[in-house]
């Protein structure tokens, strides 16, 4: 099983860039998630979807953007990257959205210059 | 609001020796508590938990119990091995969102042979 898959694991991106960090699963999981996790700071939600079509902000949503289409993808769109936005980017998973049932992807490392 | 405040890094141990990661929280009403583990390269996974007060949770040889008298899950394991390097994550989840967690900064530990 791939379980929850994360690309691309390493990316650099200049100031006012942007780009999409994918995230896909295939456990036919409904609740997908993205955190961010920084030095000292721990890992804090974004953004999070309950199903396909439906998603909402968590902790630090701003600069990003997600949407659901399908089950299985998840991604997460920076539309114009800063430096703030440095950090490691995870993406969770789970059937139901229990904590103790979460997946994780191996993150994607971000840097922006 | 939740918090999680976990004890600072990083802790390094000869193998073989106890470990003790401190983490006290705030949350309103009667939260999930969880320990999660962060082996190099890889995304976070689900250590132990433990759903109400009193529960002990165990898992690998590790345990942390449910305090709510002093709103601490530590973690204790009795000899740790150099296997058990990693950085180990205490989060908590209340109020009904079961999948919003609030995790702690993180403690890196290292084992030396």
């Amino acid at each position: 099983n791939a379980g929850v898959t994360q690309t691309p694991k390493f990316q650099v991106l200049k100031t006012g860039q942007s780009m999409t960090l994918q995230c896909a699963q295939d456990m036919n999981h409904e609740y997908m998630s993205w955190y961010r996790q920084d030095p000292g700071m721990g890992l804090r939600l974004i953004h999070y979807s309950v199903g396909a079509g439906i998603t909402d902000q968590g902790e630090v949503p701003n600069g990003y953007n997600v949407s659901r289409s399908t089950t299985e993808d998840f991604p997460l769109r920076l539309l114009s990257a800063a430096p703030s936005q440095t950090s490691v980017y995870f993406c969770a998973s789970s059937l139901t959205g229990q904590a103790e049932k979460l997946f994780f992807g191996s993150g994607t490392q971000l840097s922006v210059l | 609001g939740n918090s999680v405040t976990q004890m600072e890094g990083p802790v390094t141990l000869s193998e073989e020796a106890f470990l003790t990661i401190n983490c006290t929280y705030t949350a309103t009403g009667y939260p999930s508590l969880f320990w999660y583990v962060q082996y190099p390269g890889e995304g976070l996974q689900l250590l132990l938990k433990a759903t109400k007060a009193d529960d002990k949770g165990s898992n690998k040889g590790f345990e942390a119990t449910y305090r709510k008298e002093t709103t601490s899950f530590h973690l204790e394991k009795g000899s740790v091995q150099v296997s058990d390097s990693a950085v180990y994550f205490c989060a908590l989840s209340s109020g009904g969102s079961n999948y919003k967690l609030t995790f702690g900064k993180g403690t890196l530990l290292t084992v030396n042979p």
